[in-house]
């Protein structure tokens, strides 16, 4: 099956500061999300962004499908942004295949 | 925004027994999913749905798992014969359509004893 590689796993940040999560895929998809699981276990749906580039707020995505890769800005990062990333994909089977998550946190 | 509701939000079992979990996925929307995710692990794809009978399912979805829609909102996932290793967070999603963003409720946390 498709291979799906979060870096970094774990991420301290200061409150304020910037951040890139990476998402890379080992086949071409028709379907990339973002995702932030809270401490609560909630997926909270960020971006549904098989290509191009997308923003929300303090959050943006940028997914390169031809190279296989997908970037997720955080600016200015608040301590509510704590939790983990997960990045999933699917690759024309229509079920998501989820990496194993970058960890984010952010300290006062 | 309509949103994928699951209930219970947490659930306490005997290993052995059945459980059944439940969803109420988006109302127009027509592919419906089941995935799991043990404490501390990434999250896996169980099961999808679509007119009715399963499209696609995991090594994982095996004769201890079955899915039903038994009336016009609701999908459930039954697990017979519960095991420990069974204990996990059950999210159910739905899309409107293949290839679609998938939309996931808050889980059932299932607790095996």
């Amino acid at each position: 099956g498709i291979q799906v590689e979060q870096s970094p796993p774990d991420l301290i940040l200061q409150e304020g500061a910037n951040s890139t999560l990476r998402c890379n895929f080992s086949d071409s998809v028709n379907n990339l999300q973002w995702f932030h699981q809270n401490p609560w276990g909630q997926l909270i749906n960020l971006f549904y962004i098989p290509s191009g580039t997308k923003q929300n707020g303090r959050l943006s995505a940028t997914t390169v499908a031809t190279e296989r890769y997908s970037l997720l800005y955080i600016s200015s990062s608040q301590t509510t942004d704590s939790g983990v990333y997960f990045c999933a994909v699917d690759a024309g089977a229509n079920n998501l295949f989820f990496g194993t998550g970058t960890r984010l946190t952010v300290i006062p | 925004e309509p949103e994928v509701t699951q209930t219970p939000s947490h659930q306490v079992t005997q290993m052995g027994q059945e459980v059944i979990l439940r969803c109420v996925p988006i109302s127009n929307h027509l592919y419906f999913y089941w995935y799991r995710q043990i404490l501390g692990q990434k999250v896996e794809f169980l099961v999808s749905f679509y007119n009715n009978e399963i499209s696609e399912k995991s090594e994982i979805f095996d004769d201890q798992f079955s899915v039903e829609r038994p009336d016009g909102s609701n999908f459930t996932l039954k697990i017979r014969s519960t095991k420990l290793e069974d204990s996990a967070m059950y999210f159910c999603a739905s899309s409107e359509n293949a290839g679609q963003p998938q939309h996931f409720g808050d889980g059932t946390r299932l607790s095996i004893l």
